[in-house]
Parts: structure tokens; sequence; C-alpha cells
């Protein structure tokens, strides 16, 4: 079945530094890959999305790139700040009439002033 | 103008008794989704509506059972509450493709069911 698999957290950073959180996939199809955001107390929110494969997603600095040949969508930013303190997941899509969300387990990110 | 909207925030009650939640969007999808939070923050998918026709039913309790009256709305019913329903319920919404695909789920505020 599709799978979704995040480096365990939490990860903590200090201000302005490099952030990358890891995610690979499994997946029956041809998935379309998403990393979605939640901020303490709120629900989820898309921050970026690719559909195929070396399409880069980006939004708010963040950037995350679709590679088939290693099943990856690595979350990189270049210079993390104490707003971007969120659970972030990694999730995927597949085109097979199913098309339910297949969610990572999440990785907690804090980030230190 | 929220898009996808929930209530109640939250929802305390007594193990036994039977509660629902109700979803709405109103982004003109044609598609919704419940999914459940756990404790560890892990998500997973319990059912998905098209068209108001129930097209994912994972293994849920029966105890569970969602409604969809109009292709905006999608509530969720429970009965018999037990200790284990304690979560975060999301509802979501997207718009169907056909052979491209889901475009993107929009997610409501979220559910916290407490059951005591």
């Amino acid at each position: 079945g599709d799978s979704v698999t995040q480096m365990e957290g939490p990860v903590t950073l200090s201000e302005e530094a490099f952030l990358t959180i890891n995610c690979t996939y499994t997946a029956t199809g041809y998935p379309s890959l998403f990393w979605y955001v939640q901020y303490p107390g709120e629900g989820l929110q898309l921050l970026l999305k690719a559909t195929k494969a070396d399409d880069k997603g980006s939004n708010k600095g963040f950037e995350a790139t679709y590679r088939k040949e290693t099943t990856s969508f690595h979350l990189e930013k270049g210079s993390v700040q104490v707003s971007d303190s969120a659970v972030y997941f990694c999730a995927l899509s597949v085109n097979t009439g199913r098309r339910a969300l297949t969610f990572g387990s999440g990785t907690r990110l804090q980030v230190q002033p | 103008d929220t898009a996808v909207s929930q209530t109640p925030k939250y929802l305390v009650t007594q193990m036994g008794n039977d509660k629902s939640i109700k979803c709405e969007q109103n982004l003109g999808h044609d598609t919704m989704y419940w999914y459940k939070q756990d404790s560890k923050k892990f998500l997973k998918i319990m059912f998905s509506y098209n068209n108001k026709e129930l097209i994912i039913n994972e293994t849920v309790p029966n105890r569970f059972s969602p409604k969809s009256p109009d292709k905006a709305h999608l509530n969720l019913h429970i009965n018999s509450l037990e200790l284990g329903d304690s979560a975060v319920y999301f509802c979501a919404s997207s718009q169907e493709r056909g052979r491209r695909g889901t475009d993107t789920q929009y997610f409501g505020p979220g559910t916290r069911l407490t059951v005591l």
C-alpha cells in the first residue's frame, strides 16, 4: 500500500538556521506530493505541492523537489524564523480512484530565538 | 468567508453518549473527507464522499456514520462514544479532476473530541 516516512522529531533549530525535513514515499501509482503545516492549536494548511517528477513546490521560503528516482520530497528552508515553529506533514495522493491523502507521522519543528 | 468550517470546535462528553460533528465547505468542491488525528498527531482517512456518494470507508467502527445531505456538507455522527474515540477530527474538501487526479485538499480547523 501507499506510505510516507518522515524523519522523527522534534527538530530544534536556532533562528536563521537551515532546515531540512526528510520525506520518502512508496506509492502504487503516480502520486502528487504535498507538505502541510499545522501551527499550535490550528488546523492543517497546505504549504506547498508538486504533481510530477522534478517539479519544485515553493511557498513562504520553503521548497521541496519531487524526486522520482529517490522517491523523496524533502522540505527545505534557508533561514527559519521563530514563527515557523509548527508540525510539518508530508503527504501523498494517488490518482487511482481512492484519492485520500496518506500522511507521514509529522515532524515537530521548534525554532529558538 | 471561511472555506471549510466545522462545528463544534471542542466537544466534551461522557462515554456511551451519541454526538455529531458538522462540516460545511463553500468552495464549490464535490469531494469531502473526514480524517482522525490521534494523540501522537498521526492523521488517517476515515471517510470520503464524492457528490454525496460514499467512496472511501476505512476500517472504522460502525458506530461512526457519515452523512452528506448535499455536496457542501458532510456530517459525522458517532454512537456509543468510547474513551478511544478521543481525538481531533478534521474535515476536508477538494475538487476531483477525473484522470488528472484530485485537486488540493483544504482542511477545516478541526474538532477536538474528549470522551470522559
